[in-house]
């Protein structure tokens, strides 16, 4: 079984749509990173966090520490948001991340 | 500073030979990261720095990888004798770490194909 599991692997929306990614993951963690990977491979983080919520735009990140899970929401969906969302973990400071195999998420217009 | 720089972008080799890629991360970064992401998949760690220091390498890299960060800047990553299962992205991270943050900043990659 992985650290990091996201479900689901792949998802379909239609323009507008309100979207939420899972993240569970089985060990302890300093903080969790939420990423977003377009085709040709370039990453961009997109949250860090360790307790609660953050919000960015029409992203939305939340994490439940207890239940060592976290989910992403994407709120008035666009196709422009059609891209691999990937949940990492650190299990300390600053050290490597551990990755979940990514949700693969298509916006159709 | 334009981020963090990969070069070269793509490289095609045949096995057997050996391989070196470089990474020019954020000028004020003090970490260095290299992952190994293969088609469908999660990138995987391989190892990473702070200035100079390799602080942790992955068991899963053979003795055919090396990396190095000499001067705590750049970093090279080198694949000795490749093999076909060599065949993957190479992606370099920096970030500027202090306790509670570490924000990384992704290059764009080094794409390997070993025929």
């Amino acid at each position: 079984k992985n650290e990091v599991e996201q479900s689901p692997q792949n998802l379909t929306a239609q323009e507008g749509e309100f979207i939420t990614i899972n993240c569970s993951y089985s060990v302890g963690i300093s903080a969790l990173h939420w990423l977003q990977q377009h085709p040709g491979g370039g990453i961009v983080s997109l949250f860090m966090l360790s307790s609660g919520k953050k919000k960015h735009g029409r992203l939305i990140a939340t994490i439940n520490i207890q239940e060592k899970h976290s989910s992403l929401h994407i709120t008035a969906s666009h196709p422009r948001d059609s891209a691999v969302y990937i949940c990492a973990v650190s299990q300390t400071s600053g050290s490597r991340l551990t990755f979940g195999e990514g949700t693969q998420l298509t916006v159709n217009p | 500073d334009t981020g963090v720089s990969q070069d070269p972008r793509h490289k095609i080799t045949k096995r057997g030979q050996n391989v070196t890629f470089r990474c020019d991360p954020i000028s004020e970064h003090n970490r260095l990261y290299w992952y190994r992401q293969t088609l469908g998949q999660g990138p995987e760690f391989l190892t990473y720095f702070q200035n100079e220091a390799q602080l942790e390498k992955s068991r899963l890299l053979s003795d055919r990888f090396s990396a190095e960060r000499p001067k705590g800047s750049f970093s090279t990553l080198e694949i000795q004798r490749t093999e076909q299962g060599d065949s993957a992205m190479y992606l370099c991270a920096s970030s500027l770490w202090f306790s509670g943050a570490n924000v990384l900043t992704f290059g764009a990659g080094s794409r390997l194909t070993v025929l």
